[in-house]
């Protein structure tokens, strides 16, 4: 089967680093992605990995230990806008190539 | 582009009553996902269409759900009859195929409350 855990909530403060972790276990793992959710918006796509090591992009970055199951999204110069839910999700060849998302972690940016 | 496009986006139904949702996903796009999403937690698969055909229903909850994608573009998911814990968004989503580096897009969704 599979499983995604991520933290349910975060807080950090305006202009400030924040690093949201998102550990897997699944049997046909296929590349992981990361998305944003805003509040009554649907998920749009932030970033993807499929290999071990760091994407970045902009403000975002995301790295990826296929190894340790482990997955992290980083969030520099935090700006109010980021305040969002962000979505851990995992593709699995042994699950008809799925997107099998985690439960989200709710970040608030305070001032 | 134009993107993944679902209507309503919003229903309110009575319990045991039924209703549909629709969409046509990105143009060329030959994966389509249905996807359930509960208040507070991660979206949830339903089915996955490849063109016409079925890849994936296994979480369908088949006494209740169905979909089609009948001419391998626009699909319909149906809740028949429909029961409180079914209150969701329904995201519709696609991608170009089911290869590892395809991203899937999402559409706005359709919240159903049932009452």
């Amino acid at each position: 089967g599979q499983n995604i855990d991520q933290p349910t909530e975060m807080t950090a403060t305006e202009g400030a680093i924040v690093q949201i972790n998102c550990t897997y276990q699944t049997s046909g793992f296929n590349g992981l992605f990361w998305y944003q959710q805003h509040a009554g918006e649907a998920p749009t796509f932030l970033s993807y990995n499929v290999l071990d090591g760091l994407e970045e992009k902009g403000r975002f970055s995301s790295f990826l230990s296929r190894s340790k199951g482990y997955s992290y999204l980083l969030l520099k110069e935090l700006q109010m806008k980021d305040s969002a839910s962000y979505l851990c999700a995992v593709r699995d060849r042994d699950y008809g190539q799925n997107f099998v998302f985690g439960p989200g972690t709710r970040l608030s940016v305070l001032p | 582009e134009a993107g993944v496009a679902q209507s309503p986006r919003y229903k309110i139904i009575e319990k045991r009553q039924s209703v549909a949702f629709w969409c046509n996903p990105i143009s060329g796009h030959a994966t389509l996902y249905w996807y359930q999403q509960i208040l507070g937690q991660g979206p949830k698969l339903l089915i996955q269409f490849q063109n016409n055909g079925v890849v994936d229903d296994s979480q369908l909850p088949k006494d209740r759900f169905s979909a089609e994608r009948l001419k391998g573009v626009d699909s319909t998911l149906k809740i028949q009859p429909a029961k409180l814990e079914d209150s969701a968004v329904y995201l519709c989503a696609s991608s170009f195929d089911r290869g590892s580096g395809n991203t899937i897009y999402f559409g706005e969704g359709s919240w159903l409350t049932v009452v």
